[in-house]
């Protein structure tokens, strides 16, 4: 049981260039999301999703997609990578009456 | 959207004496409450939560209470340890809703 796994754990790319910061559980949680954690600002929600095929916007989703093909995975995608999307990233699942489990996160520098 | 906002935003304590640190949330439909432990480079660890049924809930020397009424929860560290140290993160969520909502957090420096 290896509960959220990232990958990677680093990444440089330069301004308008694209990736995919990787997430999977396998615990079996509908629920997944992806946040973004910058200094003073705490944790703050890009994306979510409630299951398979379904995804929603979170407070902050510009410049993000995603999608969600199978229950264990949850990909997030920057187009056009802009030197204000470098933060550190958490990939979390979970729900209110199992609890959440982050990722170890992905810190992204975009120069 | 729920609205979490977390007091103090830096906190040093003295070892062996007490830490609180306060959240105030503004969905009144709001029935999670999670505290989250960040060491430098690590990612959020859950420490304790508490649910809206309960007014108080303990864990050794970590504790946290609710007041439903006035929308806000504290978290009561007691005998702190250099340990402690890290920052804390208060989150609020509601069932079928599932999307948790942080505070900015709390940089809690304990020293020796």
């Amino acid at each position: 049981n290896a509960g959220v796994t990232q990958t990677p754990k680093f990444q440089v790319l330069k301004t308008g260039q694209s990736m995919t910061l990787q997430c999977a559980q396998d615990m079996n949680h509908e629920y997944m999301s992806w946040y973004r954690q910058d200094p003073g600002m705490g944790l703050r929600l890009i994306h979510y999703s409630v299951g398979a095929g379904i995804t929603d916007q979170g407070e902050v989703p510009n410049g993000y997609n995603v999608s969600r093909s199978t229950t264990e995975d949850f990909p997030l995608r920057l187009l056009s990578a802009a030197p204000s999307q470098t933060s550190v990233y958490f990939c979390a699942s979970g729900s209110v009456s199992r609890g959440y489990t982050f990722g170890s996160g992905t810190r992204l520098t975009v120069v | 959207g729920e609205n979490v906002e977390q007091h103090p935003s830096t906190l040093s304590v003295q070892e062996g004496d007490s830490a609180v640190i306060k959240c105030t949330y503004s969905d009144s439909a709001s029935n999670y409450f999670p505290w989250y432990k960040q060491e430098l480079g690590k990612r959020p660890q859950l420490i304790i939560d508490i649910r809206s049924n309960v007014g108080e809930k303990k864990d050794q020397r970590i504790a946290v209470t609710l007041n439903k009424t006035a929308k806000h929860f504290s978290l009561h560290i007691t005998e702190t340890q250099p340990e402690d140290s890290a920052v804390y993160f208060c989150a609020a969520s509601r069932t079928g809703a599932n999307n948790l909502f942080f505070g900015t957090g709390t940089r809690l420096t304990v020293i020796p």
